[in-house]
């Protein structure tokens, strides 16, 4: 069975440009949530989306968006970039289960790299 | 809203030996769930355990298990036997509410190496 793919593994942007990356769940997973990891904040929730469309949000500027395809692909844009977006960004997988149930575990893809110079 | 502390910023264990990692969380929610997870140097997360506020057994998955003290707010992380591929960091999460599914609120994370 598949894991959850990131694309790209790394890039490279300068400030003012934007990035798009992409997320391909778990065959028969329908739910894909997003989080930014810095040194220095951690771990932060951007998203998450279930049937094409945003179930719960972050505490990102609206720079940051998102969107899901019916096949539960997901990409995630982040539009006039700053120094401060260099991140890895984790994108999550779950079949969307009883939330709070072990049956509904976040499945991690190995994350985009992006830097931005 | 939630808040989850992992006061041990490293730890070092040797190879075959057991060692926990300090997990404590907030959260005036009565439903919740508690993962952790383990980050290699690749980056990506990888599930290890799961413990849900209502289960009253700990939870326990081969060489981890899941010290869950309800009344104290902690939910440690027992590595039986370290090997060397744990060394890693690990990270303490939780979901809290009915309709939270993909938000989870995680620590600080723990760097944990396995000395031979």
């Amino acid at each position: 069975k598949a894991g959850v793919t990131q694309t790209p593994r790394y890039l490279i942007k300068t400030r003012g440009q934007q990035v798009t990356l992409s997320c391909s769940p778990i065959s028969g997973h329908r739910s894909v949530s997003w989080y930014q990891q810095t040194p220095g904040q951690g771990l932060q929730f951007l998203f998450e989306y279930f049937s094409e469309t945003q179930r719960n949000k972050g505490n990102f500027p609206g720079r940051f968006s998102g969107r899901q395809f019916s096949n539960s692909r997901s990409e995630m844009n982040v539009s006039t970039l700053e120094l401060g977006d260099s991140a890895l960004y984790l994108c999550a997988s779950s079949p969307r289960g009883p939330a709070l149930s072990g049956a509904n575990v976040l499945t991690f893809g190995a994350g985009s790299r992006l830097t931005v110079l | 809203a939630q808040k989850i502390t992992q006061t041990q910023p490293g730890m070092f264990v040797q190879e075959k030996e057991a060692v926990t990692l300090d997990c404590t969380y907030d959260t005036s929610d009565q439903s919740y769930g508690l993962f952790w997870y383990k980050q290699p140097s690749s980056g990506e997360m990888i599930f290890l355990i799961y413990q849900g506020s209502y289960d009253e057994q700990n939870a326990t998955e081969g060489r981890y298990s899941l010290n869950f003290q309800k009344a104290r707010k902690s939910a440690n992380l027992v590595i039986s036997a370290s090997q060397l591929g744990d060394s890693a960091m690990y990270f303490c999460a939780m979901r809290a509410g009915g309709t939270s599914y993909g938000k989870l609120t995680f620590g600080q994370g723990t760097i944990l190496t396995v000395h031979p």
